[in-house]
């Protein structure tokens, strides 16, 4: 069964200590990204990748730090000076930059929920 | 850089009452785009996009939406909800390059309460 793997569903942190979120894909798309969703704000960019060991900063990306050794996984890492790290984070992928128009349509994992105490 | 309005923030309706959902967006050249929903508990899932062609898109469960380019508008309808259509709706826009954009920006959300 294709799809897209994001674990934990829930995960509690302290203050100040760094942690990381994993996303893995069977999909074979050779795109991934991970949003930052927070109630009444729509889900918003924090950083994506084109390809493996390419990515690219997106319109948050202050506090976050990401990785893509493999096609399969995109893990992001919320750092410590992440000042308000508390949200749902939703990891997504895309075909890429060969599948025409439908690189541009983008498939979603469950979330995880990042609640720093 | 494009932006997306979404003009309600939520919308209660009884069942069977017709739905839409405005979807504004702001940017001038070619682009493609989605609605996604994201039913309580469950992950984002494509409603319907549109990426060219006839501007009326249907979708899963019996929505549509209506690409109006005149009015930088992508509506969501759908003529009888359920209960069960009860969730958040977010229309997504990107500009179309050819190679992939890979920046797709989203509304802030329209959540969709249907009473029984």
């Amino acid at each position: 069964d294709g799809g897209i793997t994001q674990s934990p569903k829930y995960l509690f942190r302290k203050e100040g200590q760094n942690v990381t979120l994993s996303c893995e894909q069977n999909l074979n798309h050779d795109a991934m990204y991970w949003y930052r969703q927070d109630p009444g704000q729509g889900l918003r960019l924090i950083y994506y990748s084109q390809i493996v060991n390419d990515f690219q900063k997106g319109d948050i990306a202050e506090g976050y730090s990401v990785s893509r050794e493999k096609k399969e996984s995109f893990p992001l890492t919320v750092t410590s000076a992440q000042k308000n790290p508390t949200a749902f984070y939703l990891c997504a992928s895309s075909i890429g930059r060969f599948g025409g128009r439908a690189s541009d349509e983008q498939f979603f994992g469950p979330g995880t929920r990042l609640t720093v105490l | 850089a494009q932006s997306v309005s979404q003009h309600n923030h939520h919308v209660i309706l009884s069942e069977a009452a017709s739905l839409e959902l405005g979807c504004n967006y702001s940017y001038g050249g070619t682009v493609n785009l989605f609605w996604y929903v994201q039913y309580p508990g469950q992950h984002l899932q494509l409603l319907l996009k549109y990426f060219s062609g006839d501007p009326l898109v249907k979708g899963i469960k019996g929505f549509e939406a209506e690409f109006i380019k005149s009015k930088f508008s992508f509506n969501l309808r759908k003529p009888s909800v359920q209960w069960s259509d009860t969730a958040e709706y977010f229309c997504a826009v990107t500009p179309y390059s050819g190679a992939g954009s890979y920046q797709l920006t989203f509304g802030k959300g329209t959540k969709l309460s249907v009473i029984p």
